[in-house]
């Protein structure tokens, strides 16, 4: 079965620190997302790629950059940390348009 | 633009029980949508999808979800649920263009109670 794996699984910084949120997919797959999730607004896309060096602007983007460095390894960073930023990060890939998602288990980031 | 509209944010049921959960949608070109379970503390597993053909779809695990273009849904159903059916159950459908991008619905939490 696809394995998606993220790194670390929970994280706690201050404000203003520097995070990096670290996805490995070792299926081949084109697409790799980044979402969070928080209660009251499902998940919400913050950045996507189509394969090693592209990158896509999500639908909540600000305060999150976003590097594909490899087929497998997509990293989210967060540069300047905010409170605001506290949530549940899931990494996910797929192969193409049409299949399915896998999602890797989530890093629970808090900003304190 | 593409929206996912799950009415039910919660739903109870007894174990043995038929349940459907709800799922409308809008969009803008071809069609993708898809269902996620995701239990407690776990990451989201894909159950099934339609994007052609045959509007009832089977999933797994009994799931099976019935897609309508002219009431814009794409309801889960399940025949007789079983209390590890317990979780939360994301409609998504596929954004506009080739862009593989996922748009979720809020999510419909399911509890089977004994």
């Amino acid at each position: 079965e696809a394995a998606v794996t993220q790194s670390p699984r929970n994280k706690v910084t201050v404000t203003g620190g520097n995070v990096t949120l670290s996805c490995r997919q070792t299926n081949s797959h084109n697409y790799m997302y980044w979402y969070r999730q928080d209660t009251g607004h499902g998940l919400r896309l913050i950045h996507y790629s189509y394969g090693a060096g592209n990158l896509q602007i999500g639908d909540v983007p600000d305060g999150y950059k976003a590097t594909r460095t490899t087929q497998e390894d997509f990293f989210l960073l967060l540069e300047l940390a905010s409170p605001s930023q506290t949530s549940l990060y899931f990494c996910a890939s797929k192969t193409d348009a049409n299949t399915e998602v896998f999602f890797g288990k989530g890093t629970r980031l808090t900003v304190v | 633009t593409q929206t996912v509209s799950q009415s039910d944010a919660h739903v109870t049921v007894f174990e043995g029980d038929s349940v459907e959960l709800r799922c409308n949608y809008s969009y803008g070109g071809s069609i993708y949508l898809s269902w996620y379970i995701q239990h407690h503390g776990h990451g989201l597993q894909f159950l099934l999808k339609y994007y052609s053909g045959n509007p009832v779809v089977q999933g797994v695990n009994g799931f099976e979800a019935e897609f309508s273009k002219s009431d814009s849904s794409f309801h889960l159903r399940k025949a007789s649920v079983h209390w590890s059916d317990s979780a939360v159950y994301f409609c998504a459908v596929r954004g506009t263009g080739n862009t593989g991008k996922l748009i979720f619905g809020l999510g419909t939490t399911l509890q089977v109670q004994p």
